[in-house]
């Protein structure tokens, strides 16, 4: 079945500092990749996607390349902010996938001042 | 803005009980789903709908059923309300065509004692 693995947390990083969450995936085909975002006391939002491959993804400073060769989607920004702080989701919906979403289970970012 | 409201943000009930859980959208969107969010398991799903009156088994429908009988609700309903259904519930909703994002409501943290 289909699949998604992220790095466990939590992650703290000082501000400014570089950020990499990974995100490896298992799924047959080429599904499109996403990373969503939630924020405390809020539900999940869309942080960005990519639908194929060598696509990047980028919002709000953070990018994410579809790498079909080693099946990861690693989200990256050069520089956090206090307000980062979060849980990020990585996520795909299979090729002809009617909109079921596999998530990972979620990296929780903590940047300090 | 694409907006997904759930009826409760915090719900305790106790074990037995007849629970429901009400989500709305006001986007005429088609499909709309029903998650629990626990910690370390990340999101899964629970029921989805791709149309009124239709329903679909995600990976965790036990315990559960759902209801959908006007195009802008979905209600996830638990008929005997037990300990390990504590947890928090997420709504979504997504168009069939056009862009595959899904928007989430704010979430219910229901407690079962």
């Amino acid at each position: 079945g289909n699949s998604v693995t992220q790095m466990e947390g939590p992650v703290t990083l000082s501000e400014e500092a570089f950020l990499t969450i990974n995100c490896t995936y298992t799924a047959t085909g080429y599904p499109s990749l996403f990373w969503y975002v939630q924020y405390p006391g809020e539900g999940l939002q869309l942080l960005l996607k990519a639908t194929k491959a060598d696509d990047k993804g980028s919002n709000k400073g953070f990018e994410a390349t579809y790498r079909k060769e080693t099946t990861s989607f690693h989200l990256e920004k050069g520089s956090v902010q206090v307000s980062d702080s979060a849980v990020y989701f990585c996520a795909l919906i299979p090729s002809g996938g009617y909109q079921k979403v596999t998530f990972g289970t979620g990296t929780k970012l903590q940047v300090i001042p | 803005d694409v907006k997904v409201t759930q009826s409760s943000r915090y719900l305790v009930k106790r074990t037995g009980e007849k629970v429901f859980l009400e989500c709305v959208q006001d986007m005429d969107h088609e499909n709309m789903f029903w998650y629990r969010q626990d910690p370390g398991l990340g999101l899964r799903l629970i029921y989805f709908s791709y149309d009124v009156k239709m329903k679909e088994k995600g990976d965790i429908p036990e315990g559960y059923s759902v209801s959908r009988e006007k195009k802008e609700r979905f209600s996830l309903i638990l008929e005997s309300a037990s300990t390990n259904q504590t947890s928090m519930y997420l709504c979504a909703s997504s168009p069939s065509s056009g862009s595959d994002e899904q928007y989430f409501g704010p979430g219910t943290r229901l407690t079962v004692t």
